[in-house]
């Protein structure tokens, strides 16, 4: 089955720690995102990549860093310098626009709690 | 700045009416816009797709419109289920530049009444 899997689905980080959260596609998508999401916020755009070894920050990218060595993955480090860590972590990935209009696929998410 | 708005945080619905979610959005350049379904602790699932060139789009149960000189896009379900319920998120993005960047709205919590 063609899917997006995020690792793991819930994770606890004491304060000043870095953690990395997975994300993994086999969807052959060139395309992956992080997004957060907080209580009435919706989703907010930390990275995303368009191709492999190249990405580009979001809105929120401040305390976060991302790699795309792979295309099938795009791990997201969550850095001590993010001040408000604690949120939901949503993947996603879609095929190239400049090919195909279509819709982005989401993982499950990852819930992140900083204790 | 949010280019992508969603207004109403709530809407509750008799099952078997018509449910109405609006999204506005400021970026004339958005081409191509979408519409998500979240359940709490999961990753959003996509309903349905409009391009700029259409201004309607049936799916079943769900029908998107686009009004592109109000800049706004609404998702009509009809006849609501009580599954419905669920928290529904509008998207956008434009071609060309950073040519896959969706931007979200911040949700409208649908409930369905039985």
């Amino acid at each position: 089955d063609g899917g997006i899997t995020q690792s793991p689905k819930y994770l606890f980080r004491k304060e000043g720690q870095n953690v990395t959260l997975s994300c993994e596609q086999n969807l052959n998508h060139d395309a992956m995102y992080w997004y957060r999401q907080d209580p009435g916020q919706g989703l907010r755009l930390i990275y995303y990549s368009q191709i492999v070894n190249d990405f580009q920050k979001g809105d929120i990218a401040e305390g976060y860093s991302v790699s795309r060595e792979k295309k099938e993955s795009f791990p997201l480090t969550v850095t001590s310098a993010q001040k408000n860590p604690t949120a939901f972590y949503l993947c996603a990935s879609s095929q190239d626009r400049r090919i195909l209009n279509t819709e982005a696929f989401f993982g499950q998410g990852t819930r992140l709690t900083v204790v | 700045d949010q280019q992508v708005k969603q207004n109403s945080p709530s809407l509750s619905v008799q099952e078997g009416r018509i449910s109405i979610l609006n999204c506005d959005y400021t970026n004339s350049m958005f081409d191509y816009f979408l519409w998500y379904k979240k359940y709490p602790a999961e990753g959003p699932t996509f309903l349905i797709s409009i391009s700029s060139i259409k201004d309607k789009n049936e799916d079943g149960r769900f029908t998107v419109f686009l009004n592109k000189s109000a800049k706004h896009l609404s998702l009509h379900i009809v006849p609501s289920q009580p599954g419905d319920s669920a928290v529904y998120f509008c998207a956008a993005s434009a071609y060309g530049g950073a040519t896959n960047k969706l931007i979200f709205g911040t949700g409208t919590l649908l409930a369905v009444q039985p």
